[in-house]
């Protein structure tokens, strides 16, 4: 089975602290995702990586930025955290198939608290 | 861009029951998904269904393409199956974006 693991499930942080939240997956996917979940807005996406080293933008990246360095490992990382970043902060990793995104594996999800 | 809509926004059913989930999206679509989320926030895989028809014991799914629809069957519904259930498009023009739909609130009760 596949396994996305986010580090931490609850976090509370106070305003302008540096946040990070890291992902680890087992399966070799080439694809990997963050998105946030706020009620009444949905999922949205806030970076992705296809590969080692490279990061794309998603629909929201102000305020975030990303880091992968290893294939298995995606971090998200809120340089300077504010009360508009609390939410829950889901983390998805996928194979490259070559026509599309592929199937989407989840982890747990993080709930982020900024006060 | 694309437009994801699923219906019923809530739904609320007695243990047993049938139900269908309806997820219409307004362009061509590289694949679709469909995803529980349950009361602790992890969305898990459900179905990747492009087009078609899928079985997975009390759940199935079918999706038209061509007509922009995907439809999730869940039969003899359980508690267990309470929760949040969201279809999920990439759009056929856009390699790297998945949408989500605002999702299906599904309550069953005893």
């Amino acid at each position: 089975d596949v396994k996305v693991t986010q580090s931490s499930r609850y976090l509370v942080k106070r305003t302008g602290e540096k946040v990070f939240l890291e992902c680890v997956q087992d399966m070799d996917h080439e694809n990997m995702f963050w998105y946030r979940q706020d009620p009444g807005l949905g999922l949205r996406l806030i970076y992705f990586s296809y590969d080692v080293k490279m990061k794309e933008k998603g629909d929201i990246p102000e305020g975030y930025s990303v880091s992968r360095e290893k294939k298995e490992r995606f971090s998200l990382i809120l340089e300077s955290a504010s009360t508009n970043q609390t939410s829950m902060y889901l983390c998805a990793s996928s194979f490259l198939t070559g026509t599309d995104t592929g199937e989407l594996f989840f982890g747990e999800g993080s709930r982020l608290t900024v006060l | 861009g694309i437009q994801v809509e699923q219906s019923p926004p809530d739904l609320i059913l007695q243990e047993g029951a049938n139900s269908t989930l309806r997820c219409n999206f307004s362009d061509s679509v590289n694949n679709l998904q469909w995803f529980h989320q349950n009361p602790w926030g992890q969305l898990i895989n459900l179905f990747y269904i492009p087009s078609g028809t899928k079985q997975n014991g009390r759940l199935s799914a079918t999706t038209v393409a061509t007509e922009r629809y995907s439809l999730l069957y869940i039969s003899s519904s359980q508690t267990t199956d309470s929760g949040v259930y969201f279809c999920a498009v990439e759009p056929g023009t856009s390699y790297d974006k998945v949408i989500f739909g605002p999702g299906t609130s599904l309550s069953v009760i005893p």
